[in-house]
């Protein structure tokens, strides 16, 4: 299984973009890279999910490059409320099921 | 909205005890997963199951198990709880898609403290 890199932290203000890269050397052919957010006392959300190139979607960029070895999820113009620890995860679906493995994220916190 | 749903929020056992972690979901998605989570170590994936009464270890089992007899219903059981079991359980669910993985689904968590 693939595992990731994240840095442990990082500090924003508000209306700034963010972006957080992900390191992910051994990824497989087969692997997706997903990103989720997580808030004090909740569960974990999904925020994107890619496989090559740019995904978009309303909440966040993923910019994936040619050889898929890292990819940087980016808030554009962060709140207050974007402060949560970001994860992300790589793997694929099989038969017989699948492993999803979060490593240990990255919190943001953002300021005002 | 998908919904899972975990029976207890919070809960407090002592050494030696059964403890039973119920987690259900209403979207009738085919995996479900259990993890853990401690600070700073991010979640840790305990089991999964992929289909009804299919069971697969994640990386870190050891003095757990589980059971699915219900699509909707997985449940991880300490069979003889200790102290360093203390810690956050976060059930998912999900769907398996063709490529990619599906979208994690989770409960709001139980806290669980082993005295």
């Amino acid at each position: 299984l693939a595992k990731t890199t994240q840095p442990i932290s990082m500090d924003s203000y508000e209306g700034q973009e963010v972006n957080i890269t992900c390191s992910h050397n051994n990824i497989a052919t087969n692997d997706y890279i997903t990103w989720y957010q997580q808030f004090p006392s909740q569960g974990p959300r999904f925020i994107i999910q890619g496989y090559k190139t740019k995904v978009t979607n309303e909440v966040a960029s993923l910019f994936i490059p040619a050889d898929r070895k890292s990819s940087t999820l980016s808030l554009p113009r962060v709140s207050l409320s974007d402060t949560a620890v970001y994860y992300c995860l790589v793997g694929a679906s099989g038969t017989g099921g699948f492993k999803t493995i979060f490593g240990a994220g990255t919190r943001l916190f953002v300021k005002a | 909205d998908v919904k899972v749903t975990q029976s207890s929020r919070y809960l407090v056992k002592r050494t030696g005890e059964k403890v039973f972690l119920e987690c259900v979901q209403d979207m009738d998605h085919e995996n479900m997963f259990w993890y853990r989570q401690d600070p700073g170590l991010g979640l840790r994936l305990i089991y999964f199951s992929y289909d009804v009464k299919m069971k697969e270890k994640g990386d870190i089992p050891e003095g757990y198990s589980v059971s699915r007899e219900k699509k909707e219903r997985f449940s991880l059981i300490l069979e003889s709880a200790s102290t360093n079991q203390t810690s956050m359980y976060l059930c998912a669910s999900s769907l398996t898609e063709r490529g990619g993985t599906g979208e994690l689904f989770f409960g709001e968590g139980s806290r669980l403290t082993v005295l």
